[in-house]
């Protein structure tokens, strides 16, 4: 089946823009979280969401945000851009109930520089 | 969820077995070892997970230790496309539909080298 695909797979943006990610998950997958990777933090967890609703979060400030669609389908949004921004952001889906086996299918990533 | 230390970098040689260790002295009894690793340029990719016995897949084995403080990822012939960074990562081990989810908590992580 197909796996997590996220759009767009780079993009460039000026601070004080905003900027709107997506994320496709695998068919049947409910759950779909979001990471920051940056050289210097590594791979932050940024929020998940379930059947349309945020049911975890990460310490990360209010200008990240994120919502689910009914199809499962997620964005996130990053307003008023800053330089240290820049980072790949990956999207994962998983099931997200029953046996908790971790298994996060993740997607190849968008990489987001803030000039 | 509890946190893990693993060896910054380790080296290779191709077709040689690769033992990645992982510390977890403060896991709890729910949970679950889990491995992924990440490629240059793609994704975290799924390894290998497991509770208390070791476990065995196409891609690796996990052996764990009897006290469960500590556990090995085990490349049993590394190959050039092996050369990536390896998380080891603890997670519960059940979700149910009312429960927050649970986020994985990377570390730094084990850079692997392999050479021809």
């Amino acid at each position: 089946k197909a796996g997590v695909t996220q759009t767009p797979r780079y993009l460039i943006k000026t601070r004080g823009q905003q900027v709107t990610l997506s994320c496709s998950p695998i068919s049947g997958h409910r759950s779909v979280s979001w990471y920051q990777q940056t050289p210097g933090q590594g791979l932050q967890f940024l929020f998940e969401y379930f059947s349309e609703t945020q049911r975890n979060k990460g310490n990360f400030p209010g200008r990240f945000s994120g919502r689910q669609f009914s199809n499962s389908r997620s964005e996130m949004n990053v307003s008023t851009l800053e330089l240290g921004d820049s980072a790949l952001y990956l999207c994962a889906s998983s099931p997200g109930t029953g046996e908790n086996t971790g298994e996060l299918f993740f997607g190849e990533g968008s990489r987001l520089t803030v000039l | 969820d509890a946190k893990t230390t693993q060896p910054n970098s380790m080296e290779s040689n191709e077709e040689e077995p690769v033992h990645l260790p992982c510390n977890h002295s403060t896991i709890s009894g729910t949970d679950y070892i889990h491995w992924y690793r990440q490629l240059p340029s793609q994704g975290p990719e799924y390894v290998i997970h497991g509770l208390t016995s070791n476990v065995n897949n196409r891609m690796a084995s996990l052996a764990i230790a009897e006290d469960r403080k500590s556990s090995t990822l085990i490349l049993h012939r590394a190959t050039l496309r092996d050369a990536a960074v390896y998380y080891c990562i603890l997670r519960e081990s059940i979700l149910s539909v009312g429960q927050a989810g649970t986020a994985l908590i990377f570390g730094k992580g084990t850079t692997l080298s392999v050479s021809s």
